[in-house]
C-alpha cells in the first residue's frame, strides 16, 4: 500500500509566525491528498482536499488564506497555517488515496503544532 | 464534517476480553471503513465492508453491517493491551470526494 510521510512530526511556533507542513506520497502518484485537523480526543475534521495543479477545495468555515495548500506535484502537497495563533494549535494530518472507487486512505503520521 | 456517530465513546476492558464498538451513519454507502489511531499518530486502515455484505472477518476483527439499521459494529475478540487506541468508523460522502469519520471510540486494554 501506499506509504506516506509527513513532517515535521511536531513543531512549537511562536504566535504571528507562519509554519509549513509536508505531505509525501513515497510510492503513489497522488493527484488527490486531503488535510485533516483532530483536536484532543475528537475525531477528524476534512479542512481540504489538495487537487495537483490546481487550487485546494476548503470545506465550509477553514480559511483559505490562512491555511495555503500547495499541491505543485504528485507526490507533495504542503500546507502552510499563516499567521498561527494558540487556536490554531492542534494535530495535522494529511492522507492519500483513489477517488475512483472509494478505497480507504492512507495517513501520514500527523504534525502536533503547538502555537505558544 | 461527521456524519457519523460512535459509541461507547470510551471503553475499557480487561485483557482477554472481547471488544465492541458501533458506528451508525445517517445516508447511504458503497462501504464503510474502519480505522484505527494510536495515541499520537496517524490512522490505519483496518477493514471495509462494502454495502452488500454483512459481515467481514480479519483475524481477531469482525466487522458487521446493517444497512437497513445503517449501523456498523467492529468486534476485537481476545484483546490485548497493543489493542488500546482509537477506533474509527468512516464513510465516503455521496459526492465520493471526501471521507468523513465518526466520533470515534477510545479503547484502552488493561494487561
Amino acid at each position: 500500500g501506499a506509504v506516506v510521510s509527513q513532517h515535521p512530526s511536531r513543531v512549537i511556533c511562536k504566535s504571528g509566525t507562519s509554519v509549513k507542513i509536508e505531505c509525501r506520497s513515497l510510492d503513489f502518484q497522488a493527484t488527490t491528498m486531503f488535510w485533516y485537523r483532530q483536536f484532543p480526543k475528537q475525531s477528524l475534521m476534512l479542512m481540504a482536499t489538495s487537487n495537483e495543479g490546481s487550487k485546494a477545495t476548503y470545506e465550509q468555515g477553514v480559511e483559505k488564506d490562512k491555511f495555503l495548500i500547495n499541491h505543485a506535484s504528485l507526490t507533495l502537497s504542503t500546507l502552510t497555517v499563516t499567521s498561527a495563533h494558540p487556536e490554531d494549535s492542534s494535530f495535522y494530518i494529511c492522507s492519500v488515496g483513489h477517488l475512483t472507487d472509494n478505497s480507504p486512505l492512507h495517513f501520514g503520521n500527523g504534525t502536533r503544532l503547538t502555537v505558544t | 464534517s461527521q456524519q457519523g456517530e460512535e459509541d461507547p465513546q470510551a471503553l475499557s476492558i480487561q485483557e482477554g476480553e472481547n471488544a465492541t464498538m458501533n458506528c451508525s451513519y445517517k445516508t447511504s454507502i458503497n462501504n464503510l471503513q474502519w480505522y484505527r489511531q494510536n495515541s499520537g499518530r496517524g490512522l490505519v486502515h483496518l477493514i471495509l465492508i462494502r454495502s452488500n455484505e454483512r459481515e467481514k472477518h480479519s483475524g481477531r476483527l469482525r466487522v458487521t453491517l446493517d444497512t437497513s439499521k445503517k449501523s456498523s459494529s467492529l468486534l476485537i475478540t481476545a484483546s490485548r493491551a497493543a489493542d488500546t487506541a482509537s477506533y474509527f468508523c468512516a464513510r465516503w460522502g455521496n459526492a465520493g470526494n471526501m471521507l468523513t469519520f465518526g466520533g470515534g471510540t477510545r479503547l484502552m486494554v488493561k494487561p
